[in-house]
């Protein structure tokens, strides 16, 4: 059973491109969250979505970034126009249900750098 | 006041002592709380969950909760040095179920041999 799968999982971006980063859950969940852990800090909440619906964007910054999850495929996360700011660690975790008690599993990562 | 406070040490403790984690959280609606542990450049990886007052043991971790006092620790008895790592503290805060989880800034953890 694959656990959650993150790509890339390194990313260089010049200032001002934009970088799309793909999450797929585990299998049999419908619950995807992301986070950022920018360095030497601690995991930041970012989006919280169900297929084609965003739950909570409560930790998104309110310009250039955005999230999806469509009814097929992956959950992609864009930032646009990147800035030396943006370099940090995105983890993606997904759950097989929604609920405070729902363990959410963690994919490896994406590393993305801005140069 | 941070939502989800752990002491970001190094926690320094000889091979085969008990390595005692502390975390306080602000929320009292708090219903689910979780250990995570992240090595270095690796992602977190749950090592406990816990929803009830008292202690829940699994192999050498044990977790401990205190709702009245907002407190939950994580013990690791007989540590080893593969346990070096940063220990996260997850917290659900609020009262909805977005089951978004707030963490701590994490412990890191040295077990010496």
């Amino acid at each position: 059973n694959a656990g959650v799968m993150q790509n890339p999982r390194h990313l260089v971006r010049r200032r001002g491109q934009e970088a799309r980063l793909r999450c797929s859950p585990m299998k049999g969940h419908s619950h995807v969250y992301w986070y950022r852990q920018l360095p030497e800090e601690g995991l930041k909440f970012m989006v919280y979505l169900q297929k084609e619906n965003i739950i909570d964007e409560s930790g998104m910054p309110k310009e250039r970034f955005s999230a999806e999850f469509p009814k097929e495929g992956p959950s992609i996360l864009r930032i646009q126009q990147v800035v030396r700011g943006d370099s940090a660690a995105y983890f993606c975790a997904s759950s097989p249900t929604q609920g405070a008690g729902e363990t959410q599993y963690f994919g490896p990562g994406t590393r993305l750098l801005v140069l | 006041q941070k939502e989800v406070e752990q002491n970001s040490g190094p926690l320094s403790v000889p091979e085969g002592a008990i390595a005692s984690l502390n975390c306080t959280y602000s929320d009292r609606g708090s219903q689910s709380f979780f250990w995570y542990r992240q090595y270095s450049g690796k992602s977190p990886e749950l090592i406990m969950s816990i929803y009830s007052n008292g202690d829940k043991e699994d192999g050498r971790f044990t977790a401990q909760l205190n709702k009245a006092s907002q407190y939950v620790s994580l013990l690791i008895r007989d540590s080893q040095p593969s346990d070096s790592a940063t220990y996260l503290c997850a917290v659900n805060v609020g009262s909805g179920n977005t089951g978004k989880l707030i963490f701590g800034q994490g412990t890191t953890l040295q077990v010496k041999p």
